[in-house]
């Protein structure tokens, strides 16, 4: 199974920085990775970037690249996402999603994002 | 990267069959998952590895994928079946959603 559990709600001033985290629980921490997903009010999904628990790799996408990073602390099986130079247009519901990996026919990769955390919104305002 | 378009919107009386396109290049080369995701809630997953349902997830729900579709289906549509549904795949290091659509069950 397993659970993730996302720290609160978040109002941050343009310019700040934010650090949500993401506890996980009910399996060993190190097996899966972790992504981060946001979704901006009224709209779609939005892939941020992936760490690995095991070895703290991490790939962001290309937009976020230079602005957001994930770490690990395997002490308390809990990852972060630290997003810096906040605009308005970061005005979201930021989620993490346990990855589940493995290969199909012709030694194919697949991956999905299960479970998710609750999310944690994080309102951008003067 | 990868673009998965979806329809906006998809309507539905209970009891019928609703489905749900997702288009991309060559997107039967590459694995789908599908999300449901209700207001205010977080996506739950309902089916992944283009057709492979997770435990807990009714059979009324069944997915495929070829060519450059991939298909949610939902049979027997019941009200609570009302949501937005995300399709997601994967290439290249870079995770993409479809541009999800609303499914109305009235």
């Amino acid at each position: 199974q397993g659970l993730l559990a996302q720290s609160g709600d978040e109002v941050q001033r343009p310019g700040a920085s934010v650090k949500v985290s993401c506890r996980t629980s009910g399996y060993t921490f190190t097996r899966y990775g972790i992504h981060w997903v946001r979704q901006a009010p009224g709209q779609g999904l939005e892939w941020m970037g992936y760490i690995s628990t095991y070895n703290g790799y991490s790939d962001l996408a290309r937009s976020f690249q230079g602005r957001v990073t994930l770490t690990t602390d395997t002490s308390t099986t809990t990852v972060y996402m630290e997003l810096r130079g906040l605009t308005s247009d970061d005005t979201a519901v930021y989620y993490c999603a346990r990855e589940a990996s493995g290969y199909g026919e012709y030694d194919s990769k697949f991956n999905y994002f299960d479970p998710w955390g609750q999310g944690t919104l994080v309102t951008v305002s003067s | 990267s990868a673009e998965l378009n979806q329809p906006p919107s998809v309507s539905v009386s209970p009891g019928q069959t609703a489905s749900i396109t997702c288009s991309g290049d060559n997107l039967g080369a590459r694995y789908v998952s599908w999300y449901q995701q209700k207001p205010g809630q977080s996506p739950i997953l309902v089916i992944y590895q283009d057709d492979k349902r997770p435990s807990g997830i009714p059979d009324r729900f069944s997915g495929s994928n070829s060519g450059n579709t991939a298909t949610l289906t939902i049979s027997g549509t019941q009200t609570m079946d009302e949501a937005d549904y995300y399709c997601q795949t994967w290439a290249s290091s870079t995770f993409v959603f479809g541009t999800g659509t609303k499914v109305s069950v009235l």
